[in-house]
């Protein structure tokens, strides 16, 4: 089954302790990115990767990293969580898009991860 | 400014009657995609419809069409015959090229939370 799979889905953790927020897919698509969703501020981008060690910033960078070792794999690092992070986040995955798709170029999500910094 | 507009924060529709979810959108690209996902309760993004700048069709997706009016620059979704189940947030996306395929992605508007009255 074609999926993005997220882990884990809650976390509660406290404020300082570096965390690791893991991200697959199994489509072998190109492009991978993070997102923040907040109420009333629908979702920001936090990082994407066009490709394998290719990544950048996004909308929402700042207490953030990334990295694209593999091009399944993108997980989304918190060196040092503080409570303004607190948020459900989602990993994306697409197919590099090329401007005049289909549906197919839209993005697949995980099913996203409720972190709670205190 | 806004990127993606989404006007109505909330909406109470009584089953069986149809309902329009607005959005604009601003873009100056002549190539881009608009997409329309639903957010249920459990929190997971689900892909509904898909419409492409130069698509002169209006998509359909069973209950779901797309309202699109490329010089109003307005991506409307329409839920025909609503049901419970339809009960959701309702976010609005928009997904451009990019000036050098680094830093497409796709913008969300803040969503459209709609509850379906038996």
């Amino acid at each position: 089954e074609a999926q993005v799979t997220q882990n884990p889905r809650y976390l509660i953790t406290v404020t300082g302790k570096k965390l690791t927020v893991t991200c697959s897919q199994n489509m072998n698509h190109e492009y991978m990115s993070w997102y923040r969703q907040d109420p009333g501020l629908g979702l920001r981008q936090i990082y994407y990767s066009m490709n394998v060690e290719v990544t950048d910033k996004g909308d929402v960078p700042e207490g953030y990293k990334v990295s694209r070792k593999e091009k399944r794999n993108f997980p989304l690092i918190l060196e040092s969580p503080s409570p303004n992070q607190t948020s459900l986040y989602f990993c994306a995955s697409s197919l590099r898009y090329g401007g005049q798709g289909g549906s197919s170029y839209g993005y697949t999500f995980g099913s996203g991860t409720r972190l709670t910094v205190v | 400014a806004q990127k993606i507009t989404q006007t109505q924060p909330g909406m109470f529709v009584q089953e069986k009657e149809a309902v329009t979810l607005d959005c604009t959108y601003d873009t100056s690209d002549q190539s881009y995609g608009l997409f329309w996902y639903k957010q249920p309760s459990s929190g997971e993004m689900i892909f509904l419809i898909y419409q492409g700048s130069y698509d002169e069709q209006n998509a359909t997706e069973g209950r779901y069409s797309l309202n699109f009016q490329k010089a109003r620059k307005s991506a409307n979704l329409v839920i025909s015959a609503s049901q419970l189940g339809d009960s959701a947030m309702y976010f609005c996306a928009m997904r451009e090229r990019g000036t050098n395929f680094g830093n497409e992605k796709l913008t969300f508007g803040t969503g459209t939370r709609l509850t379906i009255i038996p």
